[in-house]
């Protein structure tokens, strides 16, 4: 079974724009969440979607938003960007909504973004 | 609100010795925790999760983590270090609600880099 992969591996944006990052889960996953990691905040929860709802949020400004399609695949978006943004953007899915010892999350490799 | 606290940023250890990890949460309710792995340009593993079934939790590699509800901790170790084990580890705290679901996202350690010298 294919593990959690996550397109562009590598990305450059400058100050302003805007980027969107894609996760497709394991099959049968029906929840994925982002985190991002940092050098400085280590690894914060973004937010949690499950069956195309986000059912979790962490402490992150609008800028950042997401959407979850029928197939469970999702996409993160960070509009505006600042050079603080710069992050390894992790994705990660589980079969139902994560934090439950039954619900295990495998993780994706990530999305390196740099913002010059 | 739940939390968890990594003691050791850093721990260094020769190859063939013990490792400990140590890592102690605060949660409201029963708690879910876990151990991941990050080994550089990967993404996370998870080593072991701690279900309520057992305080003693086995996980992959040789590694285990001990639940102890009076101390608030769960410490991450391994009898015999191997090179291989040079990488990140994370304990994880998540809150599980009285019905059993999760409260909310995983709350993550700042993690704890472990290096093994020959």
């Amino acid at each position: 079974k294919a593990g959690v992969t996550q397109t562009p591996r590598y990305l450059i944006k400058t100050r302003g724009q805007q980027v969107t990052l894609s996760c497709s889960p394991i099959s049968g996953h029906r929840s994925v969440s982002w985190y991002q990691q940092t050098p400085g905040q280590g690894l914060q929860f973004l937010f949690e979607y499950f069956s195309e709802t986000q059912r979790n949020k962490g402490n992150f400004p609008g800028r950042f938003s997401g959407r979850q399609f029928s197939n469970s695949r999702s996409e993160m978006n960070v509009s505006t960007l600042e050079l603080g943004d710069s992050a390894l953007y992790l994705c990660a899915s589980s079969l139902g909504l994560s934090g439950s010892s039954y619900n295990e999350q495998f993780f994706g490799p990530g999305t390196r973004l740099t913002v010059l | 609100a739940q939390s968890v606290t990594q003691l050791d940023s850093h721990v260094s250890v020769s190859e063939g010795t013990p490792v400990l990890l140590r890592c102690n949460y605060s949660s409201s309710y029963s708690p879910s925790l876990f151990w991941y792995v990050q080994h550089p340009n990967k993404g996370l593993q998870l080593l072991l999760k701690y279900t309520s079934a057992a305080t003693l939790v086995k996980g992959i590699n040789g590694f285990e983590a001990e639940f102890k509800k009076s101390e608030t901790s769960f410490h991450l170790t391994k009898p015999s270090a191997h090179m291989s084990d040079a990488a990140e580890y994370f304990c994880v705290v998540s809150d599980l609600n009285g019905y059993g679901g999760s409260q909310g996202n995983l709350i993550f350690g700042k993690g704890t880099k472990l290096s093994v010298k020959p």
